[in-house]
């Protein structure tokens, strides 16, 4: 069964500090990873999209990575701001599955001042 | 440029009544996929569609169900509403069945009593 595991599950941070969000994931075959960013009651909206073949992407403060041996990626924000506090998703795309995604519960960070 | 619509924002409905929702896709995309997400969890795939068929299916029953229209926008029914389809319903709009990038729409809340 395809699935997303993400960590940890709600974060605390101070802002301007940085911090890093993991995904683990089984989805197989493999065809791509994405890092969502929703804000309470609105829709997700894409920060980032990698395939089998890149291992890094930066968007802004944005950084994700992408390991595609041992099925992990990590979304590095650096100096965080007020605005970062939202959840963030790690969703994983199946290669023989189209575009039908496989989300993960999300890790819930709040950036205070 | 509008992007994706859902309407109606909220809503509110007893059990074992319909519901449709309704998703205009984003200027030139051509899919749509619908997602249920439930308080707390990350969205769960419940299909897609392209060219006026479904393409796709998650793990829903079929109380859920679906059409595409010719200009590409999209209704969700639901029928015979349990307590458990209380959630925020998300639509996302694409071009074509390849990788591509999916912008969600800012999600219609239902609450079922």
């Amino acid at each position: 069964k395809n699935q997303v595991e993400q960590s940890p599950q709600s974060l605390i941070i101070l802002e301007g500090k940085n911090c890093t969000l993991q995904c683990n994931y089984t989805v197989s075959p493999f065809s791509n990873l994405r890092w969502y960013k929703q804000d309470t009651g609105r829709g997700p909206v894409s920060l980032t999209i990698m395939t089998f073949s890149e291992n890094t992407k930066s968007n802004g403060r944005y950084t994700a990575t992408l390991d595609a041996d041992t099925k992990q990626s990590s979304l590095h924000i650096t100096a965080s701001q007020l605005s970062d506090s939202a959840s963030y998703i790690c969703v994983v795309s199946a290669d023989n599955a189209g575009n039908m995604l496989t989300f993960g519960g999300g890790t819930r960070l709040m950036v205070k001042p | 440029d509008a992007g994706v619509t859902q309407s109606p924002t909220h809503l509110i409905k007893t059990r074992g009544q319909q519901v449709t929702l309704r998703c205009s896709p984003k200027s030139g995309h051509d899919t749509v996929s619908w997602y249920q997400q439930a308080l707390g969890q990350g969205p769960q795939f419940i299909f897609q569609y392209y060219e006026e068929e479904e393409r796709q299916r998650g793990n829903f029953p079929d109380r859920f169900s679906g059409h595409q229209f010719p200009n590409y926008s999209s209704e969700l029914n639901v029928n015979a509403l349990l307590l458990g389809d209380s959630a925020l319903y998300l639509c996302a709009s694409g071009f074509g069945t390849g990788l591509y990038e999916q912008y969600f729409g800012p999600g219609t809340r239902l609450t079922v009593t």
